[in-house]
């Protein structure tokens, strides 16, 4: 079955830098990828996702490329801001009715 | 829209002990998904609901178990609870079935296992 690796697990910057988190997935037929967005003590909610048909998506100060060939796909974030802080989760799934396996996830801090 | 709700929000068991946790999807939606959340293992899926019938289960034991009812409320269960079992436990609903559609996730039920 698929399997998502997500690195790093932790990851400071300081407010106005970008920062870039990456995943890696197994299964070469996954074509959807979802990023997951947690802050603390609250519930996932999905930020941006991305398609195996495009290359690359943008959505404000949010991007997710994807390559496909090399099976992995990245979130970036320009000019982070506290509220930035949080978990990002990182998944993956192919066609049809299956479920989506998520990375471990990547604890953001934005330091002020 | 009301959000996805779930209930209980905290619970305490001892080892040995069953559980039930309650989900509440967003109307409209016919899709439940259970997911256990631990520190540093992320969102580990445990199984999906689709109009009462299980579409898709996770690599967890036979003492996880879940329903869904007609009117797409879902419930899970664990039986003979361990100390590993101890996590957040969080539902998700979607309009259909499968990853491809956005998930909606509850608050979570925190269940500790003494």
């Amino acid at each position: 079955g698929e399997n998502v690796e997500q690195h790093p697990s932790t990851l400071s910057v300081q407010e106005g830098d970008s920062a870039v988190i990456k995943c890696t997935y197994s299964d070469s037929a996954s074509n959807y990828f979802p990023w997951y967005k947690q802050e603390l003590g609250k519930r996932p909610q999905l930020i941006i996702d991305i398609r195996s048909n495009v290359g690359e998506k943008k959505d404000q100060r949010i991007a997710v490329t994807l390559n496909k060939t090399a099976k992995h796909f990245s979130l970036h974030i320009t000019e982070t801001q506290p509220e930035d802080s949080a978990v990002y989760f990182c998944a993956a799934t192919r066609p049809g009715n299956t479920p989506l396996v998520f990375g471990k996830g990547t604890r953001l801090s934005v330091i002020a | 829209k009301a959000g996805v709700t779930q209930t209980p929000r905290y619970l305490i068991k001892t080892r040995g002990q069953q559980v039930t946790l309650s989900c509440s999807p967003i109307s409209g939606h016919r899709s439940v998904s259970w997911y256990q959340q631990t520190p540093g293992q992320g969102l580990q899926f445990l199984f999906e609901y689709f109009s009462e019938t299980q579409r898709n289960k996770g690599n967890f034991p036979g003492r996880f178990s879940g329903r869904q009812f007609s009117n797409s409320r879902s419930e899970m269960n664990v039986s003979t609870l361990e100390l590993g079992d101890s996590a957040l436990y969080l539902c998700a609903s979607s309009f259909s079935t499968g990853g491809r559609n956005e998930q909606f996730f509850g608050p979570g039920t925190r269940l500790t296992v003494l």
